[in-house]
């Protein structure tokens, strides 16, 4: 299997415009996470979703935010309009199960100017 | 406060050393707990899971966890090179998956 996909891998962008990343998570998994990771706060939950199903939005920072998954096999996080310190490396993870191990997809790293 | 508490480092040992890694936490309603381990610009991977207080043993890997004192321990004997990594610790209420509180991580670095 290839493991979660993310992309873009990079993404450069200024402040005010929108930006999206997304996520494919390893097939057969019914949960998939969104994180946050920076060197102050860390890694931290920003959303989550059973069967397509968002379960648990109460990590997303503001309404700049929204994420969807249209299909078991692709969810997307978009942040519109983009600020500076929403630079951070954005993590996509994938279970089978609730109490299953998550698997971490390569990140993408956002920088706003 | 943070739920988790994790010493950032870094650390530094030469190779063959036993490692010690630490996280304190404020919840005593976790459960399970996680450590994982996160190459530079990689994603965490799992590395040790265990549920409530006790010892769990992986090659040269041991979890240990002290729920009366909310203390969480990953020890790593023999280190190598390739244990050169940051170390996530990482908690939930119920079991593996769902709503995981990460520590902020600590960086190891084993050197020749």
């Amino acid at each position: 299997d290839a493991g979660v996909i993310q992309s873009p891998r990079h993404e450069v962008t200024e402040m005010g415009q929108e930006v999206t990343l997304r996520c494919k998570p390893i097939s057969g998994h019914d949960y998939l996470f969104w994180y946050r990771q920076t060197m102050m706060r860390g890694l931290e939950l920003l959303i989550y979703f059973n069967n397509n199903v968002p379960i648990d939005d109460s990590g997303m920072p503001e309404d700049r935010f929204s994420a969807k998954m249209p299909n078991a096999s692709f969810s997307t996080l978009k942040i519109q309009p983009s600020e500076p310190r929403d630079s951070a490396v954005y993590f996509c993870a994938s279970s089978r199960a609730p109490d299953d191990t998550q698997y971490f997809g390569p990140g993408t790293r956002l920088t706003v100017l | 406060q943070k739920e988790v508490e994790q010493d950032p480092g870094p650390l530094s040992v030469p190779e063959g050393a036993i490692v010690s890694l630490n996280c304190t936490y404020s919840n005593s309603a976790f459960q399970y707990f996680m450590w994982y381990r996160q190459y530079s610009r990689k994603g965490p991977e799992l590395l040790m899971y265990t549920y409530s207080s006790g010892n769990k043993e992986d090659g040269r890997f041991t979890a240990q966890v002290d729920k009366s004192s909310k203390y969480i321990s990953l020890f790593i004997r023999d280190s190598q090179p390739s244990d050169s990594a940051t170390y996530l610790c990482a908690m939930s209420f119920t079991g593996g998956g769902n709503k995981l509180t990460f520590g902020t991580g600590t960086q190891l670095k084993v050197e020749l």
